[in-house]
């Protein structure tokens, strides 16, 4: 079946750290991947997508490379904010009975520090 | 983006009433709208797919007659809780889609955070 495992959190980081969020995917097929991002108190909202092997997904200085060969979906980013604050959702894309469906990782929760 | 107003953000029902959520795209044609639970600390459980026009179809595990989806125009798609029970209480969010396309990303709406007493 299609599944998405991403790291458990939270992740806890002091301003202008390295971020890596690790997310790897099962699917048959060939999924979209995506990385969506929850804001204290907001909905979910798209922070990049990759739609096929190799692609690179980038954002607000966050990547994210999709990677056939391990399966994975690493996002990165080289200098985190404060406001960079939130929970961070990988997804995949893949076929279900009613067509395509969005299917997610447990949520990763960053938290910088100033 | 494409704008999802999901309503109402919370509601407090009692044990055995229903309780309905509208989802709505503002701004664009959503052939297809996804229902979300998410548990604490947890991460978002696919509920149904809910296809405009058709019946929606349910993830495994989810009781179709408990939560009743209508999906009859584009830009709207509801659900219904009935006779709700308190491990019922939960986040319940909604997503839309514009295009049956799996690159295509899908817009969420607000979430709607329901306590049964």
């Amino acid at each position: 079946g299609n599944s998405v495992t991403q790291m458990e959190g939270p992740v806890t980081l002091s301003e202008e750290a390295f971020l890596t969020i690790n997310c790897t995917y099962t699917a048959t097929g060939y999924p979209s991947l995506f990385w969506y991002v929850q804001y204290p108190g907001e909905g979910l909202q798209l922070l990049l997508k990759a739609t096929k092997a190799d692609d690179k997904g980038s954002n607000k200085g966050f990547e994210a490379t999709y990677r056939k060969e391990t399966t994975s979906f690493h996002l990165e980013k080289g200098s985190v904010q404060v406001s960079d604050s939130a929970v961070y959702f990988c997804a995949l894309s893949a076929q279900n009975q009613a067509g395509t469906a969005l299917i997610f990782g447990k949520g990763t929760t960053l938290s910088v520090s100033s | 983006g494409a704008v999802v107003s999901q309503h109402p953000s919370r509601v407090i029902c009692k044990s055995g009433t229903s309780v309905k959520i509208e989802c709505r795209s503002l701004d664009f044609q959503a052939t297809t709208m996804f229902w979300y639970r998410q548990f604490p600390k947890k991460s978002l459980m696919l509920m149904a797919t809910s296809n405009e026009g058709s019946k929606a179809t349910y993830e495994q595990g989810v009781e179709k007659d408990k939560f009743l989806i209508n999906h009859a125009s584009l830009t709207l798609s509801t659900l219904t809780v009935t006779s709700a029970h308190p491990e019922d209480s939960s986040f319940y969010i909604c997503s839309a889609r514009a295009s049956m396309d799996r690159a295509i990303e899908a817009f969420f709406g607000q979430g709607t955070r329901l306590t049964v007493v």
